[in-house]
């Protein structure tokens, strides 16, 4: 089992471009979640997904938009993209709400 | 507001030290998790402390879950410079907690040097 994987690891962006970065995860897991980390912020939850065809917003919602079309799939987007998102980004996955939450190994983004 | 205080925020021992961190907040939660990470992965989950006054021993590694659980401590004995890392606490909000969305603190960046 790969466990979860993030698509890609490293990216820079121009201000007001857009990505989308990709979670993918074979654990059959419902739960998904976008993480950011900043320097001496911790991680602070984007959007999470309880299931396909789910999605809810975290503590950090603005700027970005996801999808969970399939089951083993969480995406997240950025629309036009501000210097503000430059962070790390973790994705991870958990059987249910309270189960232990296994997180991917990050992607770097850097916008100019 | 920080809902999680951690403290230290660095620390830098010698191999061989003990050492304690520290997650401390001023609300009451039903369980509180202790995460590593080290310089380039992701956070791994170390142990979920869910009693008042729990203490759970992962080899080297001690927590305890305060008798009001409002808090926590992880001490390690005699560290290694494998326990280099960030590590972070994490709780769920009383409101919502069963949908998965912790909350965490920022960490307490540990370097031991050997």
């Amino acid at each position: 089992n790969a466990g979860v994987t993030q698509t890609p690891k490293f990216r820079v962006l121009k201000t007001g471009q857009s990505m989308t970065l990709l979670c993918a995860q074979d654990m059959n897991h419902e739960y998904m979640y976008w993480y950011r980390q900043d320097p001496g912020m911790g991680l602070r939850l984007i959007h999470y997904s309880v299931g396909e065809g789910t999605t809810a917003k975290g503590e950090v919602p603005d700027g970005y938009n996801v999808s969970r079309l399939k089951k083993q799939n969480f995406l997240l987007g950025l629309e036009s993209a501000a210097p503000s998102q430059t962070s790390v980004y973790f994705c991870a996955s958990s059987r249910g709400g309270t189960d232990t939450q296994y997180f991917g190994p990050g992607t770097r983004l850097t916008v100019l | 507001t920080q809902l999680l205080e951690q403290s230290p925020q660095f620390l830098s021992i010698q191999e061989g030290e003990n050492l304690t961190v520290y997650c401390n907040s001023s609300s009451v939660f039903s369980s509180l998790q202790w995460y590593r990470q080290e310089p380039g992965e992701g956070p791994v989950l170390l142990v979920t402390v869910v009693t008042g006054g729990e203490v759970k021993k992962l080899k080297r590694l001690t927590f305890q879950f305060g008798d009001a659980r409002k808090d926590s401590s992880l001490h390690i004995t005699a560290a290694q410079p494998g326990d280099t890392g960030l590590y972070l606490c994490a709780v769920q909000p009383l409101y919502g907690g069963s949908q998965g969305n912790l909350i965490f603190g920022k960490g307490t960046k540990l370097s031991v040097k050997p």
